[in-house]
């Protein structure tokens, strides 16, 4: 089945830096990459999602990349501010014939130090 | 986004006692429903996989015969914890995703905290 591996598991930045956070996957069926924020208590929302034939997709300070090849995609966080804080889940999902399974990384403690 | 529904939001049994989660999908079809337990400061653990009028596919340790999952309905998939221990005392969360658009995000509930005594 599907391993996805994430790191780091935690991750202090500065306000103003950036934040990056890397994600590798094992079953080269996965063909949909969503990210997740998960602040405390509350339900994981959708931030930012890559599909397999998208090498990189940018939404305002957020972006994500995919090398299908090496089997890794990354998180981008730009000019991080406190809001920020929070878990971050990868996911990699392989949907394909009305078959889906959806496998999670870990999770990225980010903190942002004001 | 869609919204998904999932109640309650908090529960306490007592053990050996069975308690039922449902999820429910307000504005959409929700083809495919996931169920994950979360244990503190741990990643989402996907239970299993259930798919309107099929049987859900569990995943490789989860007894099948303790979380009974019915998806009954396009809008409506339940969790049933039996005879709960203390040991099941988590955060169980739902998520659903449609197939009307392919490869899309699954949307989650807000989840639920057992806590068994």
């Amino acid at each position: 089945g599907e391993n996805v591996e994430q790191h780091p598991s935690t991750l202090s930045v500065q306000e103003g830096d950036s934040a990056v956070i890397k994600c590798t996957y094992s079953d080269s069926a996965s063909n949909y990459f969503p990210w997740y924020k998960q602040e405390l208590g509350k339900r994981p929302q959708l931030i930012i999602d890559i599909r397999s034939n998208v090498g990189e997709k940018k939404d305002q300070r957020i972006a994500v990349t995919l090398n299908k090849t090496a089997k890794h995609f990354s998180l981008h966080i730009t000019e991080t501010q406190p809001e920020d804080s929070a878990v971050y889940f990868c996911a990699a999902k392989e949907e394909s014939g009305g078959y889906q399974k959806v496998t999670f990384g870990i999770g990225t403690k980010l903190q942002v130090i004001p | 986004g869609a919204v998904v529904s999932q109640h309650p939001s908090r529960v306490i049994c007592k053990s050996g006692t069975s308690v039922k989660i449902e999820c429910r999908s307000l504005d959409f079809q929700a083809t495919t429903m996931f169920w994950y337990r979360q244990f503190p400061k741990q990643s989402l653990m996907l239970m299993a996989t259930s798919n309107e009028g099929s049987k859900a596919t569990y995943e490789q340790g989860v007894e099948k015969d303790k979380f009974l999952i019915n998806h009954a309905s396009l809008t409506l998939s339940t969790l049933t914890v039996t005879s709960a221990h203390p040991e099941d005392s988590s955060f169980y969360i739902c998520s659903a995703s449609g197939h009307l658009i392919p490869n899309t995000e699954a949307f989650f509930g807000q989840g639920t905290r057992l806590t068994v005594v």
